[in-house]
C-alpha cells in the first residue's frame, strides 16, 4: 500500500524552463512533507520541506506547493539547470511517529541543454 | 563531520550466504533508519531505532532480515540466508529526534545476490 505516490517515473525539461514534479498522498495524518534529491551512487539529500499549516514554501529556485484538500504536493524548479538532473523523492510524516518518513517511488528529472 | 558512513559500498554474494551491512550514524544523532531502494517501491523503511532501541520494524520483509544497534555509533543489517530478490540498494540514515527536519543519508550499499 503506497501511501505516497509519484506517478511519473521520469520527466524531461529543457534548460531554463520550469520543472514541475508531482506527488500524491493518501494518509490524512501526514502533516509534514519533504523533497529529497538523489544523484547516482549517492544517498538522497534534503532539498525543501513544508508543514501542513502552509500552502507554499520557497527557497531560491525551488518552491513546494501543498494542496491539502487534494492530498497533493508539487515541487517547482525555476529556471531548471543541468545540475538539477537527478531523481527526486517526495516524503511525508505524521505528527505521531514524526521521525518516520514515508517516501514515494521517485521521479527521474533530466534537464536538456 | 564525515556524515553517515556505510560499508561496504558494493556487495556481491551467492544465494544462501549471509550478508552484513554496516552503518555509522552522525555523532549526536539519536535516530537511525534502514531503507531499501527498489525501482517499484522507491525507498522503503525497513526498521528504525531511537536511542539504540528498535522502534518500528514493520518494514522488515522476512525473518531472514535482522538489525541491531549495539551502541550509538554503530548499526548492522543482516540478511541470512540471502536471496536474489534481496538485490537492491540499502541506505542508512540518521537524524536528531527533536526536529521535523530531514534525515542525513549515507551513500548506500548496492547488494547483488546471484
Amino acid at each position: 500500500d503506497q501511501q505516497v505516490k509519484q506517478n511519473s517515473p521520469s520527466l524531461s525539461v529543457q534548460e531554463g524552463r520550469i520543472s514541475i514534479l508531482n506527488c500524491d498522498y493518501t494518509n490524512s495524518m501526514f502533516d509534514y512533507f519533504l523533497w529529497y534529491k538523489k544523484y547516482p551512487a549517492e544517498g538522497p539529500t534534503f532539498l525543501i520541506s513544508i508543514s501542513s499549516i502552509k500552502d507554499k514554501n520557497e527557497d531560491g529556485r525551488f518552491t513546494v506547493f501543498l494542496n491539502k484538500s487534494a492530498k497533493h504536493l508539487s515541487l517547482h524548479i525555476v529556471p531548471s539547470q543541468p545540475g538539477d538532473s537527478a531523481v527526486y523523492f517526495c516524503a511525508a510524516s505524521a505528527r505521531q511517529g514524526a521521525q518516520k518518513l514515508v517516501f514515494g517511488q521517485g521521479t527521474r528529472l533530466t534537464i536538456n541543454p | 563531520d564525515a556524515g553517515v558512513i556505510q560499508s561496504p559500498r558494493h556487495e556481491v554474494t551467492e544465494m544462501g550466504q549471509e550478508v552484513t551491512l554496516r552503518c555509522k550514524p552522525i555523532s549526536g544523532h539519536n535516530s537511525l533508519f534502514w531503507y531499501r531502494q527498489t525501482m517499484m517501491r522507491g525507498l522503503e523503511l525497513l526498521i528504525y531505532f531511537n536511542n539504540n532501541v528498535p522502534i518500528d520494524d514493520s518494514g522488515m520483509p522476512e525473518d531472514r532480515f535482522s538489525a541491531k544497534m549495539p551502541n550509538a555509533s554503530f548499526s548492522t543489517l543482516k540478511i541470512q540466508p540471502s536471496e536474489p530478490r534481496d538485490s537492491a540498494v540499502y541506505f542508512c540514515a540518521s537524524s536528531w529526534t527533536g526536529g521535523r527536519g530531514g534525515y542525513t543519508f549515507g551513500s548506500g550499499t548496492r547488494l547483488t545476490v546471484v
